[in-house]
């Protein structure tokens, strides 16, 4: 299993340009997850899914959006990106449901974000 | 909603000493525990977790203690060697559907192991 994947590694914007980040599991994982991770600040929870066709918001929102038409898959986009918006951005997948195992979340290796 | 503090925001230790992590919480519904650690440049990777129907849970040199009653946990290394240099995060979170899916983090610690 590839486990987590995400593209880009790395992505340089100019302010108000979109773009998408992808995400992908190939662990049959119901619960998917996007958080931010800046300088100080831990990891913040922007957009969860419990399941394809399901989403949520998280702590910080606004700016992004989210969608899962299938279980592998949760694009997290950009419409206007903001200079606040320069983070590195982490996906994460969970299987769910009962059992020790169920909550572990899996992290993929990121994609950091410059927004000029 | 849930808060998470982590003390300190960084440690250095000598090979062979111990480390502690702590994290306090604000959620007494709070109910999944897990510590994540962070190597430069890679995601986060599970490294203990534990719920809160037990006090302790140890794995080699990594042990979590948690105290529900004062709303915190710890996360104890021992014996620390070079390669456990990373910056550590707990995290908290309680069941919503069946299942701990959204975390709340504290703000990451930098452990540095001197040889």
């Amino acid at each position: 299993n590839a486990g987590v994947t995400q593209t880009p590694k790395f992505q340089v914007l100019k302010t108000g340009q979109s773009m998408t980040l992808q995400c992908a599991q190939d662990m049959n994982h119901e619960y998917m997850s996007w958080y931010r991770q800046d300088p100080g600040m831990g990891l913040r929870l922007i957009h969860y899914s419990v399941g394809a066709g399901i989403t949520d918001q998280g702590e910080v929102p606004n700016g992004y959006n989210v969608s899962r038409s299938t279980t592998e898959d949760f694009p997290l986009r950009l419409l206007s990106a903001a200079p606040s918006q320069t983070s590195v951005y982490f996906c994460a997948s969970s299987h769910g449901g009962q059992g020790a195992w169920a909550d572990t979340q899996y992290f993929g290796p990121g994609t950091r974000l410059t927004v000029l | 909603g849930e808060n998470v503090e982590q003390h300190p925001s960084t440690l250095s230790v000598q090979e062979g000493d111990s480390a502690v992590i702590k994290c306090t919480y604000s959620d007494s519904a709070s109910n999944y525990f897990p510590w994540y650690k962070q190597e430069l440049g890679k995601g986060p990777q599970l490294i203990i977790d534990i719920r809160s129907n037990v006090g302790e849970k140890k794995d080699q040199r990594i042990a979590v203690t948690l105290n529900k009653t004062a709303k915190h946990f710890s996360l104890h290394i021992t014996e620390t060697q070079p390669e456990d240099s990373a910056v550590y995060f707990c995290a908290a979170s309680k069941h919503s559907g069946g299942s701990n899916y959204k975390l709340t983090f504290g703000k990451g610690t930098l452990l540095t192991v001197n040889p």
